[in-house]
């Protein structure tokens, strides 16, 4: 069971270069995210899926996109890579479970994907 | 919009001491979550706090969830190196938002 797997785990781009980052989960949840972290600021959501088909926008959803065409794959792109984009992504992966009046989530993360823009 | 904000950014314990984080929300949560990620790992799940007042224990860590569900607190006791790592919470408003966490150092 490989859980969240993230591709690929380093890369170098130059400044207006694109690409995909993807992430694939093999426990059939709902929900897919994206994240991206830097020193100090956390855990910064970029974008994120309900399910399979649809998309939304997270707090920093500027200069990405996404898709989700299957449920197991969410896809980061990077149009024109900027070097403010300089970071390491997560993708993580949750399904919901609602009992007994309670809301009950658990993420799973990939191993992340470190990016430098230069 | 909904965020949680999680104090203090950064914690240095000597080790064999407690220490407290905190985590506060704008808004009501419906769960508070707490991860923990290592220096170069990704972060993995802790605990899930649901009903009010909730209070949880995992060995020498201890996780609370405020009365009015809009705070939490994660205190460790006997502080180890082990602990060393970054501590976030995160609510869930149909999303899963973040805290900055609270990044632990352990002086031996």
């Amino acid at each position: 069971n490989a859980g969240v797997t993230q591709t690929p785990k380093f890369r170098v781009l130059k400044t207006g270069q694109s690409m995909t980052l993807l992430c694939a989960q093999d426990m059939n949840h709902e929900y897919m995210y994206w994240y991206r972290q830097d020193p100090g600021m956390g855990l910064r959501l970029i974008h994120y899926s309900v399910g399979e088909g649809t998309t939304a926008k997270g707090e920093v959803p500027d200069g990405y996109n996404v898709s989700r065409l299957k449920k197991q794959n969410f896809l980061l792109g990077l149009e024109s890579a900027a070097p403010s984009q300089t970071s390491v992504y997560f993708c993580a992966s949750t399904t919901i479970t609602t009992g007994q009046g309670a809301v009950r989530t658990e993420a799973f993360f990939g191993q992340g994907t470190r990016l430098t823009v230069v | 919009g909904q965020q949680v904000m999680q104090i203090p950014q950064y914690q240095h314990v000597q080790e064999g001491e407690d220490f407290t984080t905190y985590c506060n929300s704008s808004t009501t949560l419906s769960n508070i979550q707490w991860y923990k990620q290592r220096p170069g790992g990704h972060p993995v799940f802790l605990i899930q706090l649901v009903k009010s007042g909730e209070v949880k224990k995992q060995k020498r860590l201890t996780f609370q969830f405020g009365e009015a569900k809009k705070n939490s607190s994660l205190h460790i006791t006997a502080t180890q190196t082990t602990d060393v790592g970054t501590y976030f919470c995160a609510g869930f408003w149909g999303k899963l938002q973040f805290g900055a966490g609270t990044q632990v150092v352990v002086t031996p």
